[in-house]
């Protein structure tokens, strides 16, 4: 099956600093990838929709200029968590589809755990 | 409004058979899909149904009925490494993914 890569898998960072988290496409192109968050023992909470070569979809209340996305290529979305703070401390998991494609199996990345001191 | 309600937690034994059942009311439909997640990982592909029936892929199947807007996921000969946390998802009429909670499996010997 198609491969998802996200990196870091974990981080732990200082209040008020910037964290970035990459997904990568491994051997697929993905003009659309999506970001998650996850609390413990939550479900998958959708943040934004990242469009390739355009500005990414936010779901409501998730704060766009606090939640930093960027799809510079048809492999590549970065989310920027800006000035962390300990609320900010979840689970990140990115999703892609191959081939553009509406339907069919979303592949999910590994996640990134972010802990905020 | 769109929902999905799954169990949050089912018990189980080893060797045996248990069924998730999940039930979605979404705008327009365009599939459900069931996916595992182990803790602290991310989740991995199940399930796909778009119409109605039973697929099966070894000892997982999984049954959609649209009329009811009903699935069920079905585990068969249990095993331990079966324990995790099970989700079910509805597809829009937007290609959007409506998440469950997640159903919590618990394998006992």
């Amino acid at each position: 099956g198609a491969v998802v890569s996200q990196h870091p898998s974990w981080v732990i960072c200082k209040s008020g600093t910037s964290v970035k988290i990459e997904c990568r496409s491994l051997d697929f192109q993905a003009t659309t990838m999506f970001w998650y968050r996850q609390f413990p023992k939550q479900s998958l909470m959708l943040m934004a929709t990242s469009n390739e070569g355009s500005k990414a979809t936010y779901e409501q209340g998730v704060e766009k200029d606090k939640f930093l996305i960027n799809h510079a290529s048809l492999t590549l979305s970065t989310l920027t968590v800006t000035s962390a703070h300990p609320e900010d401390s979840s689970f990140y998991i990115c999703s892609a589809r191959p081939g553009g494609r509406d339907t069919g199996e979303l592949f999910f990345g590994e996640g990134s755990r972010l802990t905020v001191l | 409004g769109q929902n999905i309600d799954q169990p949050t937690e089912m018990t189980a034994t080893e060797g045996a058979i248990v069924q998730i059942n999940c039930t979605y009311q979404t705008s327009g439909f365009n599939g459900l899909f069931w996916y595992q997640q182990h803790a602290g990982e991310a989740p991995t592909f199940l399930s796909y149904n778009v119409l109605d029936g039973l697929e099966e892929k070894g000892r997982f199947s999984s049954f959609l009925s649209r009329s009811k807007g009903y699935s069920y996921l079905l585990l068969k000969e249990l095993q331990m490494k079966d324990s995790a946390s099970y989700l079910c998802a509805g597809m829009d009429s937007n290609y959007q993914l409506i998440w469950g909670a997640g159903t919590k499996l618990i394998i006992k010997p």
